[in-house]
């Protein structure tokens, strides 16, 4: 079954404690991104990678880090965690960056974060 | 500055009727734009998109219209189900530019019995 997977579901911690959360797609996709989605706010996109060992800022890339060293993977990582980053986090990827944009990306089922 | 405004937050429409979402923009360098659907618990999961190119496209019960001279589009189901109850996000981007997408903060769609 094609899906993107994310770990933990559901996460609790408290400020400053280094955290990952894993991404994995089992698609051959490309391109791979990480959103957050906010009351009020949407989805915002923190970092995109187009292609292995390729990563770039999206529009909120604060306090955050990724790294893409296999196709199919691609974890975020909160250094020092902050309560402003208490957040719901999707992870996403399709074929390319261009049909992200005209046709689909497949979204993760998302990851909660609370961070005290 | 919103480029992307979903201004109802909520939308109640009954069972069996029509359901009008609608989505304004900003950046007149937008040219496609995408309806994504999310269920509670669930990631966004990709609905139906259009090219500026286009004012009209459909499948199913989902058709979406754009107005580019206005900037604005709409997402119709018809007719409204059950199972349509999620909120709904527009999302543009400019393709040939950066790719952008760019998400409206989301419509919540209830569907009365």
């Amino acid at each position: 079954e094609a899906q993107v997977t994310q770990n933990p579901r559901y996460l609790i911690t408290v400020t400053g404690k280094k955290l990952t959360v894993t991404c994995s797609q089992n698609m051959n996709h490309e391109y791979m991104s990480w959103y957050r989605q906010d009351p009020g706010l949407g989805l915002r996109q923190i970092y995109y990678s187009m292609n292995v060992e390729v990563t770039d800022k999206g529009d909120v890339p604060e306090g955050y880090k990724v790294s893409r060293k296999e196709k199919r993977n691609f974890p975020l990582i909160l250094e020092s965690p902050s309560p402003n980053q208490t957040s719901l986090y999707f992870c996403a990827s399709s074929f390319t960056r261009l049909a992200a944009s005209t046709d689909t990306q497949y979204f993760g089922p998302g990851t909660r974060l609370t961070v005290l | 500055d919103q480029q992307v405004k979903q201004n109802s937050p909520s939308l109640s429409v009954q069972e069996g009727r029509i359901s009008i979402l609608n989505c304004d923009y900003t950046n007149s360098m937008f040219d496609y734009f995408l309806w994504y659907k999310k269920y509670p618990a669930e990631g966004p999961t990709f609905l139906i998109s259009i090219s500026s190119i286009k004012d009209k496209n459909e499948d199913g019960r989902f058709t979406v219209f754009l107005n580019k001279s206005a900037k604005h589009l709409s997402l119709h189901i018809v007719p409204s189900q059950p199972g349509d109850s999620a909120v709904y996000f527009c999302a543009a981007s400019a393709v040939g530019s950066d790719d952008k997408i760019i998400f409206g903060k989301g419509t919540r769609l209830h569907i009365l019995p």
